[in-house]
């Protein structure tokens, strides 16, 4: 078991860019989700999936992000036209179905200049 | 919908003392409830959890929390700091069947002092 890994830690861009996160799960569980985290702020829910299945898409943020699990492993998570509000810590976390008990990533922080 | 607040987001005691960080929530279905940790530079770890059996949990590093549905809280307790248990501690709940998502709070720093 290695645990949640997310791809970049750090990405620092340049307002309107896309940016794309990447998350590898506990490799038996079978739900993954994503969520954002500012300062001074608990983690906020944005989406999940069940196995390659997004289950709960409506809160995300905007349009401008979107999400993807194509084959029930990993998933990316992207935001297009990024703004400076786009800043924050971005976590991903898989459970096992049923227990609602979520294991975390370290996160991707994005600052956006 | 469920909805969980931390009162007060800094909390400060000394090596040795009781620790005491609150958590109110709300939800219209019988809840599961969380308290993660979170260390400087580090990913959320799940501390403890209620899930409906005994109301006194008992988690990790000598933490628990005790479900009063009457208060609908959730305090978590230890009852001697140690230095390293200075991080940041989230509280949050669930629906009770164990498939809705997790809401969490805003957090409480803990601060030890020696």
């Amino acid at each position: 078991d290695t645990g949640v890994s997310q791809d970049p830690r750090h990405k620092i861009t340049k307002r309107g860019q896309n940016v794309t996160f990447r998350c590898d799960p506990i490799s038996e569980h079978n739900r993954l989700y994503w969520y954002r985290q500012t300062l001074g702020q608990g983690p906020e829910f944005l989406t999940y999936f069940q196995n390659e299945a997004q289950l709960e898409k409506s809160r995300l943020l905007s349009n401008r992000f979107s999400a993807e699990r194509p084959k029930g492993s990993f998933s990316t998570l992207e935001i297009q036209r990024t703004e400076q509000g786009d800043s924050a810590m971005y976590l991903c976390a898989s459970s096992p179905e049923g227990t609602g008990e979520l294991f975390f990533g370290e996160g991707s922080r994005l600052t956006v200049l | 919908a469920q909805s969980v607040t931390q009162l007060g987001s800094h909390v400060s005691v000394s090596e040795g003392a009781l620790v005491l960080l609150r958590c109110n929530y709300s939800s219209s279905v019988p809840p599961y409830l969380f308290w993660y940790v979170q260390y400087p530079n580090q990913g959320l770890q799940l501390l403890l959890k209620y899930t409906s059996a005994a109301t006194l949990v008992k988690g990790i590093n000598g933490f628990e929390a005790e479900f009063k549905k009457s208060e609908t809280s959730f305090h978590l307790t230890k009852p001697s700091a140690h230095m390293s248990d200075a991080a940041e501690y989230f509280c949050a709940v669930s629906g009770n069947s164990g498939y809705s998502t997790l809401t969490f709070g805003k957090g409480t720093m803990l601060l030890v002092s020696p």
